[in-house]
């Protein structure tokens, strides 16, 4: 089955910049979405289409691809973005989602 | 506003059944996708399901299918999953989720989710 490989852990300094990577495959095919999830809540859509930000997510966040290889950026970490963070895509055909394996953000 | 509201979670015995639900507002349900995920305890996200707007499109991740099923009722702008043979690997909080109307397959909008566990 297809996978989408993330670290299980990034650590920053507060104003600093965070990089969340994820990989797989069928990434140069298919768009990647990204989604902070905090404990105890739903998940929340912060980057769709690779690089695009949804309405009301700041822009300290962003997204970029390059091969198969997509990467979610925060720049200037505020301690609000310590969270858990997933990737998303589909497989190279297009008819089955999946997540990966997600990120903790930990703000030092 | 977008509200997404789970219903049906619960404990059930392995091998039972569960009828989850998802009562929809605040957007036109009948031309949105929509979507299952779930996430068991302290683990990351799975996609489940997905069901087109007119119920005539599903898809599920290989490990529950056979077992459940999507379906959609547009007139009471309601989703459900029904769950069969359940395992307790099944054990997880469901998310209902709309699928965005863009180009590809993304979660715009979560319901809080409802918890499944599955033991003796």
């Amino acid at each position: 089955s297809y996978e989408l490989t993330q670290p299980p852990s990034v650590s920053v300094s507060p104003g600093q910049t965070a990089r969340i990577t994820c990989s797989g495959d069928a990434l140069p095919k298919q768009y990647a979405y990204w989604y902070q999830q905090k404990p105890g809540q739903a998940p929340v859509l912060v980057i769709s289409k690779d690089s695009e930000r949804p309405s009301g997510i700041p822009d300290r966040f962003s997204g970029s691809s390059s091969g198969t290889t997509v990467t979610l950026t925060i720049s200037g970490v505020q301690a609000e973005d310590e969270a858990d963070y997933y990737c998303q895509s589909a497989d190279s055909s297009g008819t089955y989602e999946v997540f990966g394996t997600g990120t903790k953000v930990t703000v030092l | 506003e977008v509200q997404l509201v789970e219903s049906g979670g619960g404990l059930v015995q392995p091998g039972g059944s569960l009828r989850l639900s998802c009562a929809a507002s605040g957007f036109t349900f009948s031309i949105y996708w929509m979507s299952w995920v779930r996430q068991a305890p302290g683990k990351g996200l799975e996609w489940v399901a997905n069901i087109k707007q007119d119920g005539t499109e599903k898809y599920y991740v290989d490990s529950v299918k056979g077992r459940f099923t999507i379906s959609r009722d547009n007139a009471k702008n309601s989703l459900y999953l029904q769950m069969n043979s359940l395992r307790a690997e099944d054990t997880a909080v469901y998310y209902c989720a709309r699928i965005g109307a863009a180009a590809g397959i993304y979660f715009d909008s979560w319901g809080q989710g409802t918890l499944v566990t599955v033991s003796s």
